[in-house]
This record gives structure tokens, sequence and C-alpha cells, in this order.
């Protein structure tokens, strides 16, 4: 089984270039999510989606944008990058019930210079 | 809001060691708790979860009981051992009224675990 899938694994960007970062999952969930993971801070929701079609805001959106166009896919978009977004990026998904367990891709490492 | 506060590491311990890192949390409503854990250079995998008060998740010979009077969600094992070396984050899940279920996690404490 695949899970979540995340690429590229490792990336880095020159101040203001842009890039997308692709996740995907197989397990028909309709929850998916976009994390940073920055040292010593724990993970930072970005952007969540709760179908096709939907997303949404979370905590630290600013400088990312995302869509969800199917089931499967929600990739990550840098427009401009600057050094804070320098970071590790994890993508997960779960079903709506709040009971069950999300799942993570294996990250992105992100370095911007 | 909701958020969960756990004890800053590096925690280092030796071999077969008894482990707790304490984990707490503020949140209105009824959450889930979860214990993730995520080993070098890979992504959060679940370790154990409690689903409402007084359950406790076990996994792996690690354990955690939903306390609801002391919001709390420890974690603990008996005896630890060197591939139990990565980082723990404490996390909680929580839904009001129909409104869309995130996962809030606390900082991660990391532990090493030496031979």
């Amino acid at each position: 089984n695949a899970g979540v899938t995340q690429t590229p694994k490792f990336r880095i960007l020159k101040i203001g270039q842009s890039m997308t970062l692709q996740c995907t999952q197989d397990m028909n969930h309709n929850y998916m999510y976009w994390y940073r993971q920055d040292p010593g801070m724990g993970l930072k929701l970005i952007y969540y989606s709760v179908g096709a079609g939907i997303t949404d805001k979370g905590e630290v959106p600013n400088g990312y944008n995302v869509s969800r166009s199917t089931t499967e896919d929600f990739p990550l978009r840098l427009e401009l990058a600057a050094p804070s977004q320098t970071s590790v990026y994890f993508c997960a998904s779960s079903y709506p019930e709040g009971s069950t367990e999300a799942f993570f891709g294996q990250g992105t490492r992100l370095t911007v210079v | 809001g909701n958020s969960v506060t756990q004890m800053e590491g590096p925690v280092t311990l030796s071999e077969e060691a008894f482990l707790t890192i304490n984990c707490t949390y503020t949140a209105t409503g009824y959450p889930s708790l979860f214990w993730y854990v995520q080993y070098p250079g890979e992504g959060l995998q679940l370790l154990l979860k409690a689903t409402k008060a007084d359950d406790k998740g076990s996994n792996k010979g690690f354990e955690a009981t939903y306390r609801k009077e002391t919001t709390s969600f420890h974690l603990e094992k008996g005896s630890v051992q060197v591939s139990d070396s990565a980082v723990y984050f404490c996390a909680l899940s929580a839904n009001y009224g129909g409104a869309t279920n995130k996962l809030i996690f606390g900082t991660g404490t990391l532990l090493a675990v030496q031979p």
C-alpha cells in the first residue's frame, strides 16, 4: 500500500522562485492536510481540505496556496519563496471522524537561499 | 482555543529505564488524544490513541491514559530500548458542532536511548 506519497523529498529554492509540493493518497480519505515542521516548534497546520473542491486556511497560510481538484491529490504551491519558508513539509490524510488516525507522508525538506 | 503542551526534551535514558513523557491539553468538548512517533528521516506514524475519558491506549509496550480530570495524556513505557529513540508528539483532535476535525500537535519530545 502506497499510503500518502509526497514529492520531492528534498529541494533547494532561491528567494523569489516558485514551486509546487505534490501530495497524493490512495486511501480514499476525505480530509487532507499540509503541515510544516520547524525545529523545536512541532507541526503547524498550513491548509486543509475536507473534500474535492473545498479548502481552508490553517494556522500559518501566508505565502502558500492549495487546490483540491480530486480526492487523491492536494498540492501545495509556494509562489515567491522566502527564507522563512525553509522547513520540512508534511502532507497527511484521514477520514472525517476525529477519532481516526491521520496518515503522513515522508516529508519534503525545503531550503530557501 | 485548543492546545497541547508536552515536556521539552531531549530526554536521555539508558536501555531498560522507565519512560514518562508528560502531555497536557486544553480543549472544549471531548477531544480524541493521540501519541505519534517520528523516527529519523521519516514521517509521523500513530503510536496509540484514546477517544474518551479513562480510556487507555497501548502499543509496542507504550501506554497512555486519557485523564479528563487532569486534562493529561502522559506517555509511559516500562523498559525502553535503543530502537525507541525518536521524536514523540502528543496531539488532540476535536470537533465542535460539525466543524472540521483538525489535529493539534505539541512541540514534540526527542527521546534518546543509550545502550
